[in-house]
């Protein structure tokens, strides 16, 4: 059974900082890997897209890396903002339609 | 496109009585998900259709719970007797048939569910 495990659980920064977020997996057979954001009260909106035959995926100023064999996935997040503050989930695909989500870390960028 | 839609944002309800969530997907996608978020237990798959036809609802956790897909823009998620442990946030999500291991989901906003 797939299992999801995201570190930290949470994270309180100033704005500016570069952060670091993880995201763990048990089983490494996966077909891809989606990071998502949530805001409170709200619906999940899917940031990044890794295919398993990828190491990383960028878009502005995130980025994610995929280590399949290890079993990782961290997201980067440069030059931190206010409106970055959420819950970022990390869900790896075990099928090509089924994904199982991490426990997710609640980020506040303080200004 | 407007998105997955879902009705309604919020449903308040005593035990016993019957809840019925609505889900329309974003035109053109053949697969469509159904979710449960709680504090206790993180965001869990519930069901999923393909071209209308359940996969797998292996999450669904009792018979109380039921969903149905009559045609590719309108799913529901019916609860027949609510409990108050059925309070939760679920959401629905659909994705496109894209390339092998492209799959990506888009999530509707919820609907908080209150059962009393």
């Amino acid at each position: 059974k797939q299992e999801v495990t995201q570190i930290p659980a949470a994270l309180s920064v100033p704005e500016g900082e570069n952060l670091v977020l993880n995201c763990s997996f048990t089983d490494s057979a996966i077909y891809n890997l989606q990071w998502f954001r949530q805001d409170p009260g709200k619906g999940l909106t899917s940031l990044l897209l890794i295919q398993s035959s990828q190491r990383e995926q960028t878009s502005g100023r995130l980025n994610a890396s995929l280590d399949k064999s290890s079993g990782r996935s961290t997201l980067y997040i440069a030059a931190s903002q206010p409106g970055d503050s959420a819950t970022y989930l990390c869900a790896p695909a075990i099928r090509t339609d089924k994904l199982i989500f991490g426990t997710g870390t609640r980020l506040q960028v303080f200004p | 496109d407007a998105g997955v839609i879902q009705s309604p944002r919020h449903e308040v309800t005593e035990m016993g009585q019957e809840v019925t969530l609505r889900c329309k997907p974003i035109s053109g996608h053949d697969y469509l998900f159904w979710y449960r978020q709680t504090m206790m237990r993180g965001l869990e798959l519930l069901i999923y259709f393909n071209n209308n036809v359940p996969i797998d609802d292996s999450g669904m956790p009792e018979d109380r719970f039921s969903a149905k897909m009559p045609n590719a823009s309108f799913s529901t998620l019916k609860i027949q007797p609510s409990e108050p442990r059925d309070s939760a946030v679920y959401f629905c999500a659909s994705s496109p048939t894209r390339l092998l291991s492209y799959n990506e989901q888009f999530f509707g906003p919820g609907t908080r569910l209150t059962v009393l």
